[in-house]
């Protein structure tokens, strides 16, 4: 079983609209949440890191949100543009001896559609 | 200030060959991260290097694959005798002299194909 897991794995909307991303985790402790934007061809590049005390951070038309009790994560995007047509992919750190074995979600893959 | 540089972009080897990946750093970081990507599945932590020093190799299959980071030139990423498996897309990271706590930027990535 993966250790992080994302819903849906792919979801199309139309532009202006507003969507959420989800994540589940079972990676214990961890130090730190990220979120990932990977275009076609391209590496990933961080949206928001959030550490387990943080509930919320923003970055522009994202927000993260983190329930360290659930262990889940959501990235919600609103005001969809084109350029928003990426795979999002969630990234837990775990606890700070081994934190920079990024364990990467699967991503969902977004189409923002005229 | 130029991102981190992966090359060659597209590989194509038939098995049994060697496929050798480069990864230049961003500009004054010294720390180097491997992953690989199969088709469809997230990215794998592989290896973790600082100038010729691997830190951390626990990701890395233990035969045919090896990863350099020298005092001078790119980290090298070297698979030897490819099989059709090693056949995903490279992710080489670079983070600043806070290593493991500093943020991890990364390169385009390299598209190894075993015919």
């Amino acid at each position: 079983k993966n250790q992080v897991e994302q819903s849906p794995q792919s979801l199309i909307i139309l532009e202006g609209k507003n969507c959420t991303l989800q994540c589940n985790y079972t990676v214990s402790p961890f130090s730190n949440l990220r979120w990932y934007k990977q275009d076609t061809g391209r590496g990933p590049v961080s949206l928001t890191i959030m550490t387990f005390s943080e509930n919320t951070k923003s970055n522009g038309r994202y927000t993260a949100t983190l329930d360290a009790d659930t262990k889940q994560s959501s990235l919600h995007i609103t005001a969809s543009q084109l350029s928003d047509s990426a795979s999002y992919i969630c990234v837990v750190s775990p606890h700070q001896g081994s934190s920079y074995k990024l364990i990467f979600g699967s991503g969902t893959r977004l189409l923002v559609r005229p | 200030n130029a991102g981190v540089m992966q090359n060659p972009r597209h590989l194509v080897r038939r098995r049994g060959q060697e496929a050798r990946l480069r990864c230049s750093p961003m500009k004054g970081h010294s720390h180097v991260y491997w992953y690989r990507q199969l088709p469809e599945e997230g990215l794998k932590f592989m290896v973790y290097l600082q100038k010729e020093n691997i830190i951390d190799e626990s990701g890395m299959p233990k035969e045919r694959f090896s990863a350099e980071f020298p005092k001078e030139g790119p980290s090298i990423l070297r698979i030897q005798q490819v099989v059709r498996g090693d056949s995903a897309a490279y992710f080489c990271a670079s983070s600043d002299s806070r290593g493991w706590a500093g943020e991890q930027y990364f390169g385009p990535g390299t598209r190894l194909t075993v015919t």
